[in-house]
């Protein structure tokens, strides 16, 4: 069964902790990104991969990390120097020109 | 710099009727633009893409068309039904640079009632 799968689906934070969004895809895409969906906005890029081994940041990276140490695995931390991170966080790899999202995950800063 | 404009913002309808949103654009050089259904708490999913020689494109009761001069897109939903309910985004991408990076819409909230 091939897709993006993203994991938590809901995850809470308290103020000046780091968490970690996963991203893992099966469809051998070489390029993933990460957007951050808020209400009334269009997706805003944060970061994103083209190959193993390298990124680059998007328009919004500050207070975000990520790594590509393997080509299925894109991974997210949001960090407690990003002072307003609720929001609804997509995943995504590319195949030619389309993009294919994974399911979201719903963070909430308590 | 790249943007794209959708209207409206919101939009109401009854179940059964049609719709049209629209998409409008200003990236350069232009390379195909896609229209993406997404529901509520869910990821986008893609349902047509247009290219430059393309005027129309079906998917089900989805027509998408595209005007290159005037860069404009819309997509009519024909005979509503209440699983239509959702956001639609339009997208756009150019052919500059090495990078896929392409310009997201707000979306459009299409709700349907009974």
């Amino acid at each position: 069964d091939g897709g993006i799968t993203q994991s938590p689906k809901y995850l809470f934070r308290k103020e000046g902790q780091n968490v970690t969004l996963s991203c893992e895809q099966n469809l051998n895409h070489d390029a993933m990104y990460w957007y951050r969906q808020d209400p009334g906005q269009g997706l805003r890029l944060i970061y994103y991969s083209q190959i193993v081994n390298d990124f680059q940041k998007g328009d919004i990276a500050e207070g975000y990390s990520v790594s590509r140490e393997k080509k299925e695995s894109f991974p997210l931390t949001v960090t407690s120097a990003q002072k307003n991170p609720t929001a609804f966080y997509l995943c995504a790899s590319k195949d030619y020109n389309e993009q294919f999202f994974g399911p979201g995950t719903r963070l909430t800063v308590l | 710099k790249n943007q794209v404009e959708q209207s409206p913002q919101s939009l109401i309808i009854l179940e059964g009727k049609n719709c049209t949103l629209q998409c409008n654009y200003t990236v350069s050089p232009f390379s195909n633009l896609r229209w993406y259904k997404q529901d509520t708490g869910r990821g986008p999913v893609s349902l047509t893409i247009m290219t430059f020689s393309e005027n129309t494109k079906s998917n089900g009761r989805y027509t998408a068309t595209l005007d290159a001069d005037t860069k404009q897109s819309s997509l009519h939903i024909t005979a509503s039904q209440l699983s239509d309910s959702a956001s639609y985004i339009c997208v756009v991408s150019d052919t500059s640079g090495g990078s896929y990076i392409p310009t997201f819409g707000r979306g459009t909230s299409l709700i349907v009632h009974p």
